[in-house]
């Protein structure tokens, strides 16, 4: 079946440095590839989305590349601060089908 | 204020005792849907519904059955839990699928 694989499990990065969190995917369909952010304690919060017409997004410090050949995307964060702190979920779905995959999780730990 | 919520939000049972987690949402979302988190596997998707006439299987519902009778509930089910589906469950909703999706604050069940 559909599988998102995410990279790496855990990541430790000191404050103002920039993390990179990388994702693939199996199923070639796929076409929608969000980015959710979770806090301690908290359901997931999305941080930012792509679709498979557009190569990059970005919003302030955060940024998202797909790479549709290669079936891989990335979310980039710089000028990391401590509050980045959380675990950082990719997924992937495709049109018509109400499945949402998501990969296993980054827990980022940005050091002041 | 527009959120989802669950109820309740921790729960322990014993194998065999049916249960029901429910979820509403206020943002008049068509589309809902119900996730089980473990550590070292992510987010897996149990069921979700696209609309009030459509609901279908995620990856891993064995063992759950839901149902969308109205546009704002979705309860998951457990009619016979088990030890394995100790988890922590989120429900989550979006205007439609492949879009920002909120999600709940989480119900942790424990089944002795």
């Amino acid at each position: 079946g559909e599988n998102v694989e995410q990279h790496p499990s855990t990541l430790s990065v000191q404050e103002g440095d920039s993390a990179v969190i990388k994702c693939t995917y199996s199923d070639s369909a796929s076409n929608y590839f969000p980015w959710y952010k979770q806090e301690l304690g908290k359901g997931p919060q999305l941080i930012i989305d792509i679709r498979s017409n557009v190569g990059e997004k970005k919003d302030q410090r955060i940024a998202v590349t797909l790479n549709k050949t290669a079936k891989h995307f990335s979310l980039h964060i710089t000028e990391t601060q401590p509050e980045d702190s959380a675990v950082y979920f990719c997924a992937a779905s495709r049109s018509n089908t109400g499945k949402l995959i998501f990969g296993q999780g980054t827990t980022l730990q940005v050091k002041p | 204020e527009a959120q989802v919520t669950q109820n309740p939000r921790y729960l322990i049972t014993v194998t065999g005792k049916k249960l029901t987690v429910t979820c509403s949402q206020n943002m008049n979302h068509e589309y809902m849907s119900w996730y089980r988190q473990d550590p070292g596997l992510g987010l897996r998707q149990i069921y979700y519904s696209m609309n009030v006439e459509v609901t279908d299987k995620g990856d891993v519902p064995e063992g759950y059955k839901v149902s969308r009778k109205e546009k704002r509930n979705f309860p998951l089910i457990l009619e016979s839990p088990s030890p394995n589906q100790t988890s922590l469950y989120f429900c989550a909703s979006s205007l439609r699928y492949q879009e920002t999706q909120y999600f709940g604050p989480g119900t942790r069940l424990l089944v002795l």
